[in-house]
């Protein structure tokens, strides 16, 4: 079975970090794009970010651009989001999500979602 | 407030068909056949309905379909059922500045 499950959400105070996993299973990790895509409480989906099967081109919307980093360890078939500098805006349910292709930033399609992970930046 | 433009709420009754629009520019849905459509349910993740326009995923219902005039992208729902209550995002290919974008959500109602 095709499943994303992601982890390490939590609390944490303005202007922290916090690093969240996304650990892939049932598809070749290393082949698929892969996207966060976030929702503020009771807001719709904002596109995060994205990055290449093999990791090496990375996307990033303007309202993260130089606090988040995204990466990948295909060899342990995990997606992670480094995230610095944390804001209160930053709070949302944090979904990793699968491209359909191998380099893109999702806009090709993101087919396999998964439950989400809660942030909450607050003090 | 988002980049693509959708009605806050449609609604619909048992069988009938609706269309839910999505409005950009020329730098994302008009210049790009990358529309993608997804359905939420309440509490959970969102699924893919419709990519690249009017393609449909693997197991999707053919009730549901896509298409594309200009800068305004549709997604139309015939033969209405219950369980298509829902919220409805577009999403498009923005360029190499945004990348993707989405539009705020409709919440579908079937009466």
């Amino acid at each position: 079975e095709v499943q994303l499950l992601g982890s390490g959400g939590g609390l944490v105070q303005p202007g922290g970090s916090l690093r969240i996993s996304c650990t892939a299973s049932g598809f070749t990790f290393n082949t698929y794009a892969m996207s966060w895509v976030r929702q503020a409480p009771g807001r719709g989906l904002e596109w995060v970010s994205g990055i290449s099967g093999s990791g090496t081109n990375t996307y990033y919307a303007g309202s993260v651009k130089g606090r988040f980093t995204i990466s990948r360890d295909n060899s342990e078939n995990t997606l992670f989001l480094q995230m610095n500098s944390l804001r209160g805006e930053d709070t949302a349910v944090y979904y990793c999500a699968k491209g359909r292709d191998s380099d893109s930033s999702g806009s090709y399609g993101m087919d396999v979602w998964g439950q989400g992970t809660t942030v909450t930046v607050s003090s | 407030q988002s980049a693509l433009t959708q009605p806050a709420s449609v609604s619909g009754s048992p069988g009938q068909s609706i269309t839910i629009s999505c409005i950009g520019t020329s730098s994302d849905v008009g210049s790009y056949d990358l529309v993608s459509w997804y359905q939420q349910h309440p509490g959970k993740a969102p699924k893919l309905m419709i990519y690249e326009v009017n393609e449909r995923p693997s197991g999707v219902s053919n009730r549901f379909s896509g298409s594309k005039s200009g800068n305004t992208a549709s997604l139309t729902i015939s033969g209405l059922q219950a369980e298509d209550e829902a919220d409805y995002y577009c999403c498009s290919y923005a360029g190499s500045r945004s990348y993707v974008v989405f539009g705020g959500g409709t919440k579908l109602t079937v009466l």
